[in-house]
Parts: C-alpha cells; sequence; structure tokens
C-alpha cells in the first residue's frame, strides 16, 4: 500500500493551459503539503494544509490553488501554466504527534 | 532560508561509515535536528531526528555536540542504495513550522 500516492508520475503540456495534480495519503494524517522542486534541485514547500484549512502559504503565484475536499486528499490546480513552472512537485503529509514528512513519488511537471 | 550549512559532496566506499556533518550554529533550544534523504528521483525520506541526545535507528544514528552547534549522520555500513542526497534540518517543536530544505550532501557511495 502506497502511503503518499500521486498522480500523475509525469504530465507534459502547453503554455497556457490548466492542469491538477492529485495527492491521497492513507496515514490518518491531519497535514498535507505540496513542495516543488526546480531544476536546480532545491525543495521549497508551496502550500501546507491541516484538517482541509491552509496554514501555510509560500510565495506562491495566485496561478496555483490548493485545495483539500478532505482530510486525506490536497490536490493542486495550477491555471495558465508558464514555462517556469516546469519542476517536480511533490505532495507530502505528517501528523503532529509524529514530526515526520512522509512523501510522496514526485509529479514531473513539463511546460513546452 | 535553511538554517544548516553541509558539504556539497562526499564519497563513501561501500561497506565502510559514512559521516555526513551538519553545522546549526544558529539553532535554539527548542529545535530539532531532522536527517532527510533523496535517493535520485524519489520523494525524500526520513531518516532520523533529535534534540539533544545522540539517536539510533535501524537506518542511522545521530551525533549532536554538547553545544548543540552541529551533528553527525552516521550510516554504519553504506551500500550502494545510500547513495542519495543527505539533507540537515533544524526545525522547531511549535505545530506548523515548516521544514526547510537546504541544498544538501549528495553521498556517493562507491564499490
Amino acid at each position: 500500500d502506497t502511503a503518499v500516492s500521486q498522480t500523475p508520475k509525469y504530465l507534459v503540456t502547453q503554455m497556457g493551459n490548466d492542469k491538477s495534480i492529485k495527492c491521497e495519503q492513507n496515514l490518518g494524517h491531519d497535514t498535507m503539503y505540496w513542495y516543488k522542486q526546480d531544476s536546480k534541485k532545491f525543495l521549497k514547500i508551496m502550500f501546507s494544509y491541516n484538517n482541509k484549512e491552509l496554514i501555510i502559504n509560500e510565495t506562491v503565484p495566485n496561478r496555483f490553488s490548493p485545495k483539500s475536499p478532505d482530510k486525506a486528499h490536497l490536490n493542486l490546480h495550477i491555471n495558465s501554466l508558464e514555462l517556469g513552472d516546469s519542476a517536480v512537485y511533490f505532495c507530502a503529509s505528517s501528523h503532529p504527534a509524529v514530526e515526520k514528512l512522509f512523501f510522496g513519488s514526485g509529479t514531473q511537471l513539463s511546460v513546452l | 532560508d535553511a538554517k544548516t550549512t553541509q558539504p556539497p559532496s562526499m564519497d563513501c566506499a561501500e561497506g565502510r561509515a559514512a559521516n555526513l556533518p551538519c553545522n546549526h550554529s544558529t539553532i535554539s533550544g527548542n529545535e530539532y535536528v531532522y536527517w532527510y534523504r533523496q535517493i535520485h528521483s524519489q520523494g525524500p525520506q526520513y531518516i532520523i531526528h533529535g534534540l539533544k541526545n545522540n539517536e539510533t535507528n535501524e537506518m542511522a544514528s545521530l551525533i549532536i555536540t554538547e553545544d548543540r552547534k552541529s551533528s553527525t549522520l552516521i550510516l554504519p555500513h553504506a551500500t550502494l542504495r545510500d547513495t542519495a542526497v543527505y539533507y540537515c534540518i533544524v526545525r522547531g517543536d511549535n505545530y506548523g513550522q515548516n521544514f526547510v530544505f537546504g541544498p544538501g550532501t549528495r553521498l556517493s557511495v562507491l564499490p
């Protein structure tokens, strides 16, 4: 059983399109995150949700909109994709009593 | 910005101990030291964390200096599968605090 699963694993699209990445965790965690890893391999947090509520929102263009229908899911919707959005996006989850991050396997987004 | 400093790369012979250093001279009293690793193209994986005492688990040992300004992650018998980027992170225990990843150390385990 995959603890944190993301779909799709690869996403190739044209500039200007709108796309979504889905994330689900079956660990019963309360908090979920989206991280972005750019071509220089720096891993930066984008958003954090706890029980469907936003608790961290780093400086991210408002073209990126996270949506959490329930605490097991945190989807990332991106409008008007730009070349600079090309990166690997990782979903993660954690539980307050066990301060570890569990990461998904990543979604490689390529904007052409 | 990351609060830690790590060497950009290290090599280790297979079967030998890998000792990865981390400096965190501005660490506060309530901040823990965490280690994660990222094997090529995979999501980062938790290894170990500690506050001030040395810690050991099935993956590694964490040695924290008495003044807590630096630490060392020890992989006792490195294998080729331990080749990865290792991240040292300092994080407070307040709920909602962010894990800030720096560039890490790229460990290459050589046959």
